[in-house]
């Protein structure tokens, strides 16, 4: 159990174009779920934390404009780049809690998505 | 913010030999997790901890709660070539319930 996937597995976009990334819990549901962002050898930061029907938290420093949010049922999460830039390069992952895990707070994660920019 | 001190921050060991890792913090955590992530994947949970002196094992993993509240450690026994990867120890902590990550271990097994 507690399997979550992204799509797609890695993308190279251009310059300007937008990029949406989406995270499917597949045997549970997640009323929240977790965006993070890796840069090579370095740790995971956490971009915002997505709600099921409700606006996502972000943290600071992070452009609510410019990586949009979407959780739009409890097994789908999306991630939208707009405007995408060579900066935005990077490995992104996402998260969810599993209710039914221990204390619910362990945290699942997918196997990640790698955006290359041009 | 809450941090968390990761060491070593790379290992190279050979095949059979056993590991150590740990994470301290300066502020208490009520929750201490320990994930393995290879190249190009995302983290995989290995041990969730939950009470201060717990320990907790996983095949050859074995993770502590830190009696103190501020660190953990992990130990994998009788190392093998997969378990190369970056090790991560995160944690919840006070009332702020986001996942903080240390630094990570890179940790290397000559066969």
């Amino acid at each position: 159990g507690a399997v979550v996937s992204q799509h797609p597995s890695w993308v190279i976009c251009k310059s300007g174009t937008s990029v949406k990334i989406e995270c499917r819990s597949l045997d549970f549901q997640a009323t929240t779920m977790f965006w993070y962002r890796q840069f090579p050898k370095q740790s995971l930061m956490l971009m915002a934390t997505s709600n099921e029907g409700s606006k996502a938290t972000y943290e600071q420093g992070v452009e609510k404009d410019k990586f949009l949010i979407n959780h739009a049922s409890l097994t789908l999460s999306t991630l939208t780049v707009t405007s995408a830039h060579p900066e935005d390069s990077s490995f992104y992952i996402c998260s969810a809690r599993e209710p039914l895990a221990a204390q619910q707070l362990e945290q699942f994660f997918g196997p990640g998505t790698r955006l290359t920019v041009l | 913010g809450q941090q968390l001190n990761q060491s070593p921050q790379s290992m190279f060991i050979q095949e059979g030999e056993d590991v150590s890792m740990n994470c301290t913090s300066s502020s208490i955590f009520n929750t201490w997790l320990w994930y393995k992530q290879d190249p190009g994947e995302g983290p995989v949970l290995l041990i969730a901890l939950y009470k201060a002196g717990e320990l907790t094992s996983n095949g050859r993993l074995t993770a502590q709660f830190g009696i103190t509240r501020k660190d953990s450690f992990l130990n994998i026994s009788a190392s093998i070539p997969s378990d190369v990867g970056i090790y991560f120890c995160a944690g919840y902590g006070g009332s702020n319930y986001k996942l903080t990550f240390g630094k990570g271990t890179l940790l290397t097994v000559n066969p």
